[in-house]
């Protein structure tokens, strides 16, 4: 069975700090993963695809194969990125169907 | 180009009842998924139109249903509410394996 793991629902940092939001998950085989960010009031956006390689405001996650993680992290944390942060899994070829994780609340203060 | 809406936005429905809840996909997209958010979780997975077919499941009970129609719109059907299903609907669209747009949801409240 598949499964995304996030181990904190609470992530609070001060602005500037570095930030990592833990992800691991369960799957037979190579799956996509997502991060999706949900900013207050807003809907659930995406916000990194790991076969995209890209950067998205300051934010990268690398898939560790061998640990089962995807990791989100940025150098230093910005006021505006306080939000929920969603890890999620799919099969290979698919955005969607996804399994998500229970989300992590970052929190960023001055 | 217009996103993901979703309607109503909330409503409130008697134990036993029956829902509907409607999403509008984004222009352009053939594949609508329907995920149900509980207080303090993530998305589960309800399932996925295809083309107006189903197109995958979540486990949940056959008294969550569905239809897609021509334009790609799509509905979730609930009989039989539940407590347990107060939660948040969301509504996601996508086309061929891109990224999913979602709605900004329909919270169901069952008393």
């Amino acid at each position: 069975a598949q499964r995304v793991t996030q181990p904190e629902k609470l992530l609070s940092v001060f602005k500037g700090a570095p930030v990592e939001l833990k992800c691991n998950y369960s799957y037979s085989g190579s799956p996509e993963l997502f991060w999706y960010v949900q900013y207050s009031r807003q809907r659930l956006q995406l916000l990194l695809r790991h076969i995209s390689r890209e950067s998205i405001k300051g934010f990268t996650a690398d898939l560790n194969k061998g640990e089962t993680s995807f990791h989100l992290k940025k150098p230093f944390a910005q006021e505006e990125d306080s939000a929920m942060y969603y890890c999620a899994l799919g099969r290979p070829g698919t955005a969607s169907k996804l399994t998500f994780g229970t989300g992590t609340r970052l929190q960023v203060t001055l | 180009e217009t996103g993901v809406t979703q309607s109503p936005t909330h409503l409130i429905k008697t134990r036993g009842q029956q829902v509907t809840l409607r999403c509008s996909s984004q222009s352009g997209h053939n594949t609508v998924s329907w995920y149900q958010q509980a207080l303090g979780q993530g998305p589960q997975f309800i399932f996925q139109y295809y083309r107006e077919e189903e197109n995958g499941r979540g486990n949940f009970p056959p008294r969550f249903s569905g239809l897609q129609f021509p334009n790609y719109s799509s509905e979730l059907n609930v009989n039989a509410l539940e407590l347990d299903d107060s939660a948040l609907y969301l509504c996601a669209s996508s086309s061929a394996g891109a990224e999913a747009f979602f709605g900004q949801g329909t919270r169901l409240t069952v008393v």
